[in-house]
């Protein structure tokens, strides 16, 4: 079984430019999260997509988008980037909607925005 | 205000003390509760889940009070590998947005 694997690690990026993220979820979970983890900070959700929807958005400005895509993996899009949008960017999986509590994350993928 | 607020620390205990972490979250409509550990640099991993009725795992225990929107976290005999961030998490009734709080530093000292 493979756990959930992010993309890329690390990067950097200047104001005003856009990123994409990745995330392969774990093997049989179809509902993928995306958090914003700043220094010192918990995570913060962004948006949930369950089988290629979107299923709950957090407090966060359009500029912020996402994908899911069939094998479930999905993408996080970030346009018109802040100074503020350094962080950590947490992709978590899980098993259906089921609550059950648990998240699967990956490592993270690490913006720096100068 | 925050759904979610927690005394981000640090704690630095000697080995073999036991130490009280504390939460508290302002939506009654809070249904599901948990600690999640992070070690320094690595994703966050689920600990535990937080029951009304008190819930134990070795040497951690959580409890929940619901009439005071208060969640803890008690760690005995403390261990140096102990020594991570513990984020209090809360789920709405309304579904699927996992609620993190700040996070509390732990560090277990030799």
């Amino acid at each position: 079984e493979t756990g959930v694997t992010q993309s890329p690690t690390h990067l950097i990026k200047t104001r005003g430019q856009q990123v994409t993220l990745r995330c392969s979820s774990q093997s049989g979970h179809n509902t993928v999260s995306w958090y914003q983890q700043a220094l010192g900070q918990g995570p913060q959700f962004i948006f949930q997509y369950y089988r290629e929807e979107e299923n709950g958005r957090g407090n966060f400005p359009p500029r912020f988008s996402g994908l899911q895509f069939p094998n479930y993996s999905s993408e996080l899009n970030v346009n018109a980037l802040e100074l503020d949008d350094s962080a950590l960017y947490l992709c978590a999986s899980s098993l259906s909607l089921a609550n059950t509590g648990e998240l699967f994350f990956g490592e993270g993928s690490r913006l720096t925005v100068l | 205000r925050k759904e979610v607020e927690q005394d981000p620390g640090p704690f630095n205990v000697p080995e073999g003390a036991t130490v009280a972490f504390n939460c508290t979250y302002s939506n009654s409509a809070s249904q599901s509760f948990f600690w999640y550990r992070q070690d320094c640099r690595k994703e966050p991993k689920l600990l535990m889940s937080v029951y009304s009725s008190g819930n134990e795992d070795g040497r951690f225990t959580a409890q929940l009070n619901r009439a005071s929107q208060y969640i803890s976290l008690l760690i005995r005999d403390s261990k140096l590998s102990d020594s991570a961030t513990y984020l209090c998490v809360v789920i709405l009734n309304t579904g699927n947005q996992f609620y993190f709080g700040t996070g509390t530093s732990l560090t277990v000292i030799p």
